[in-house]
């Protein structure tokens, strides 16, 4: 059983560009969640998909935007970087039918925008 | 609002001393909760989970948290220190058909020799 995937492991990125971050979920998960913790503090939840749908989102703007695939490999977007965008993105893969109530957790990707 | 709170954003700790690491929330319906641990340049690692049923939940590397609902909190403990035990500790919080994670700003632990 292969675990939560990211890539790439850090990018740099300068203000006003896009950037695209990848996950490929644990195997047989069908729930992916991102999240952006920024330096010195906990995860802030972005937004999940399930079944390639988005199913919930938090308080982040349009510029942050995803997809999910139908091997549940998923992509969150970001347009118009802008410098308070430098965090560390986590994505997190669950099973819906377990009531999402456990994530695994990909070791990230570190965003740095200057 | 939901809310997970960490008292003390660093806690210092001998080796083989007790460590108590504090977690409170904020929840209009009863909630799943959570510890992770984070090592550097790492994602988060599920040490325990606590969903219904018995409120002491033990978890990996001697970790354990017991919910108090009067208290709103899930403390995490673990009786004696490793210096291994030296990394970011994250309490978290979920509901029974939500989509949402709401984590804690984190406690990070030194171990002292």
């Amino acid at each position: 059983e292969t675990g939560v995937t990211q890539s790439p492991t850090h990018l740099i990125k300068t203000r006003g560009q896009q950037v695209t971050l990848r996950c490929s979920s644990q195997s047989g998960h069908n729930t992916v969640s991102w999240y952006q913790q920024a330096l010195g503090q906990g995860p802030q939840f972005i937004f999940q998909y399930y079944r390639e749908e988005e199913n919930g989102r938090g308080n982040f703007p349009p510029r942050f935007s995803g997809l999910q695939f139908p091997n549940y490999s998923s992509e969150l977007n970001v347009n118009a970087l802008e410098l308070d965008d430098s965090a560390l993105y986590l994505c997190a893969s669950s099973s819906w039918t377990s009531d999402n109530y456990e994530q695994y957790f990909g070791p990230g990707t570190r965003l740095t925008v200057t | 609002a939901q809310s997970v709170t960490q008292l003390g954003s660093h806690v210092s700790v001998s080796e083989g001393a007790l460590v108590l690491l504090r977690c409170n929330y904020s929840s209009s319906v009863p909630p799943y909760l959570f510890w992770y641990v984070q090592y550097p340049n790492q994602g988060l690692q599920l040490l325990l989970k606590y969903t219904t049923g018995a409120t002491l939940v033990k978890g990996i590397n001697g970790f354990e948290a017991e919910f108090k609902k009067s208290e709103t909190s899930f403390h995490l403990t673990k009786p004696s220190a490793h210096m291994s035990d030296a990394a970011e500790y994250f309490c978290a919080v979920s509901w029974p058909g939500g989509f949402k994670t709401i984590f804690g700003a984190g406690t990070r632990l030194f171990v002292k020799a």
